[in-house]
């Protein structure tokens, strides 16, 4: 089983919509879980970390079901520039530890 | 904003040659990090700094790679005999806090092995 799972997509939607990724992970002992936003050819960017209460920044929730080991992004009222590819990224243990990226979901928004 | 930076953004080498890529991490950032991205594939850890030593190394950080900080604001990867299978987007990354361990890229360097 791959350490972390993601749809692939593409998922194509119109401005306005709201979508939600989903991830999944395999390693019990993972500690800390993020999403990184990614454009084409360019680094991965820290778009949020992942808390067990769950977050918010703006049109982004993120929660994060330690039980199942799963981990979703919602992003509400879509923007073109949300385009993009979204990794799922989590670290085995607490503190310095590298991190283990899923291989992402793409999404474009269209007009 | 502070940001890591890394030289430069696009190397070619001939099979067999040494590179060595540059990072200036950001600056109260103690964690420091690279990983390699090969074409369509997803990020993957090469190896991880703390303190002046290696902390972390994966299987493809083999005797072929090097890291070293030799001073106190650059972060160097060295790869001593590159090989076709090395071409990929090498990101530096840093963390300053590793309680919440996030960590912030660099732009990365485009490695073409011919």
């Amino acid at each position: 089983r791959k350490e972390v799972e993601q749809d692939p997509g593409p998922f194509n939607v119109p401005e306005g919509a709201t979508v939600a990724f989903n991830c999944t992970y395999s390693n019990s002992a993972s500690q800390s879980f993020f999403w990184y936003r990614q454009d084409c050819r360019k680094e991965p960017k820290l778009l949020m970390s992942v808390y067990s209460s769950g977050n918010e920044d703006g049109r982004f929730t993120a929660q994060l079901n330690r039980a199942s080991q799963y981990i979703s992004l919602l992003i509400r009222d879509s923007k073109l520039s949300d385009s993009a590819t979204y990794l799922c990224v989590v670290s085995r243990f607490s503190g310095n530890t590298p991190l283990v990226f899923g291989k992402g979901t793409r999404l474009s928004v269209i007009a | 904003e502070p940001e890591v930076t890394q030289t430069p953004s696009h190397q070619v080498t001939q099979m067999g040659q040494e590179v060595i890529l540059r990072c200036v991490p950001i600056s109260n950032h103690l964690y420091f990090y690279w990983y390699r991205q090969i074409l369509g594939q997803k990020v993957e850890f090469l190896v991880s700094f703390y303190n002046n030593e290696i902390s972390e190394k994966s299987e493809i950080f083999d005797d072929q790679f090097s890291v070293e900080r030799p001073d106190g604001s650059n972060f160097t990867l060295k790869i001593r005999s590159t090989k076709l299978e090395d071409s990929a987007m090498y990101f530096c990354a840093s963390c300053r806090d590793s309680s919440y361990n996030e960590q912030f890229f660099g732009p990365g360097t485009r490695l073409t092995v011919l």
